[in-house]
């Protein structure tokens, strides 16, 4: 069975750090994009970041461009989001989901999610 | 930006009686060497991640009950629940692929029973 495991939310200070961390099972980790998606509290979805299986493609939102870093350890089927600069906005959900990839437009490569972590919640506050 | 609009934003629907929600994209969705249409529905129950029902706008995922089925093309897509069951009260999301990054979802809309 498919999984993901989504660790290392909790309290940070504005313009502090959190490292989240995402555990895959089930599938060959390295075969697949992955990506993370937040929703703040009582809001939507908001798509973060991807990052690709082996060729390193990586992937980011407008919205943390320059503030969060996903990498991830194919060794370890661990993917990560490195948060900097935390704002009260980034107060959310965050969750790990795999990204279906390669049925491509000209404009994109990039599918569907599935499937999707529980989430860990991150609260930015001081 | 590819925006999807949602609508309603909310919906009470009697048990067993059909429920209908829309999604507007900005742009077409339909790419026309494959004739498919880049769209994903999914749906998040309280207190759950989101779950993926359909994608290429009308393909349920395997184990989806067949109440669910998704329809239309280019810019107006449809998620209809034929018969809504208890189980199904949840926030449904649309969600584009077309054009990337970055990947937009709608805002969702909650159906609740009546």
């Amino acid at each position: 069975e498919v999984h993901l495991l989504e660790s290392g939310g909790g309290l940070a200070q504005p313009g502090g750090s959190l490292r989240l961390s995402c555990v895959a099972s089930g599938f060959t980790f390295s075969n697949y994009v992955m990506s993370w998606v937040r929703q703040a509290p009582g809001k939507g979805l908001e798509w973060l970041s991807a990052l690709g299986g082996s060729d390193g493609s990586t992937y980011y939102a407008d919205s943390v461009k320059g503030r969060f870093t996903i990498s991830r350890d194919n060794s370890r089927n661990t993917l990560y989001l490195q948060m900097n600069r935390l704002r009260a906005e980034d107060t959310a959900i965050y969750y790990c989901a795999r990204l279906y990839s390669g049925f491509c437009t000209k404009t994109s490569c990039l599918d569907w999610f599935d499937p999707w972590g529980q989430g860990t919640l991150v609260t930015v506050s001081s | 930006d590819i925006v999807m609009t949602q609508s309603p934003d909310s919906l009470a629907v009697s048990l067993g009686e059909r429920a209908t929600i829309n999604c507007k994209s900005s742009q077409s969705l339909f790419y026309s060497p494959n004739n498919k249409n880049y769209l994903a529905w999914y749906q998040q129950k309280p207190g759950q991640s989101p779950k993926l029902l359909i994608y290429w706008a009308s393909t349920r995922e395997s184990g989806v009950p067949d109440r669910f089925s998704g329809s239309g093309s280019g810019t107006d897509f449809t998620l209809t629940i034929s018969s809504l069951q208890a189980e199904d009260v949840a926030v449904y999301y649309c969600q584009q692929y077309y054009t990337t990054p970055p990947l937009t979802f709608g805002g969702g809309t909650k159906v609740e029973i009546k």
